[in-house]
């Protein structure tokens, strides 16, 4: 069953500085990966996806991705961070070849401090 | 492109009344849509999935008859909470798939949820 992992609960950055939202995965087959941001009562928004090719992937609002597969990791990376940037940040796979859900992370929530 | 829209935003409403939350793919047709809850400081809890024409397939430990869902068009896909309870106050969300036929990622796109409260 495929699975996500987002190992830290908040990570805490001050503005300026480069930021990583850490994520790993397990999937049986090759993995669509997904990036979403949530801001307080408000649904999800899409940041950036892998799917297949280049393996850093650029999104919305200055953030990228890198897929490393030997690693089984799809970190959340910005070179230089916002205060708007804090919101609560959600990994997600979906395994290409088998079951047709998105799995979701718990959340990482991200604190920028001015 | 790919705007979910779900409405209400916010309902109150008594124990014991139904309340039906909509949720609307505007510029696309969405032929699998999706229901979350969230309860708060947690991540998302996949309720169940809207097959358009066909019944909702539930999650384990979710309710069919309470909560009903029916998806009757391409671009609408409605979830009623049915006698409604306080412990069924929560933030749900809504999302629809978008197939393009070039990719079959497959990414969700989401609605900005709807804060229910029941007193």
């Amino acid at each position: 069953a495929q699975s996500v992992a987002q190992p830290e609960d908040q990570v805490n950055v001050a503005e300026g500085n480069p930021l990583t939202v850490k994520c790993t995965y397990s999937v049986s087959g090759n993995p669509y990966l997904f990036w979403y941001v949530q801001y307080p009562n408000r649904g999800l928004q899409f940041l950036l996806k892998y799917i297949t090719g280049d393996n850093l992937v650029k999104g919305s609002y200055g953030f990228e991705a890198e897929f490393n597969k030997s690693q089984t990791s799809f970190h959340l990376k910005k070179p230089s961070a916002l205060v708007s940037d804090s919101a609560l940040y959600f990994c997600a796979v979906r395994d290409r070849d088998r079951d047709d859900k998105i799995i979701f992370g718990k959340g990482t929530r991200l604190h920028i401090l001015p | 492109g790919a705007v979910v829209s779900q409405h209400p935003s916010r309902v109150i409403c008594k124990s014991g009344t139904s309340v039906k939350i909509e949720c609307r793919s505007l510029d696309f047709q969405a032929t699998t849509m999706f229901w979350y809850r969230q309860f708060p400081k947690q991540s998302l809890m996949l309720m169940a999935t809207s097959n358009e024409g066909s019944k909702a397939t539930y999650e384990q430990g979710v309710e069919k008859d309470k909560f009903l869902i029916n998806h009757a068009s391409l671009t609408l896909s409605t979830l009623t909470v049915t006698s409604a309870h306080p412990e069924d106050s929560s933030f749900y969300i809504c999302s629809a798939r978008l197939t393009t036929p070039v990719t079959n990622t497959g990414e969700l796109f989401f609605g900005e949820g709807s804060r229910l409260t029941v007193l």
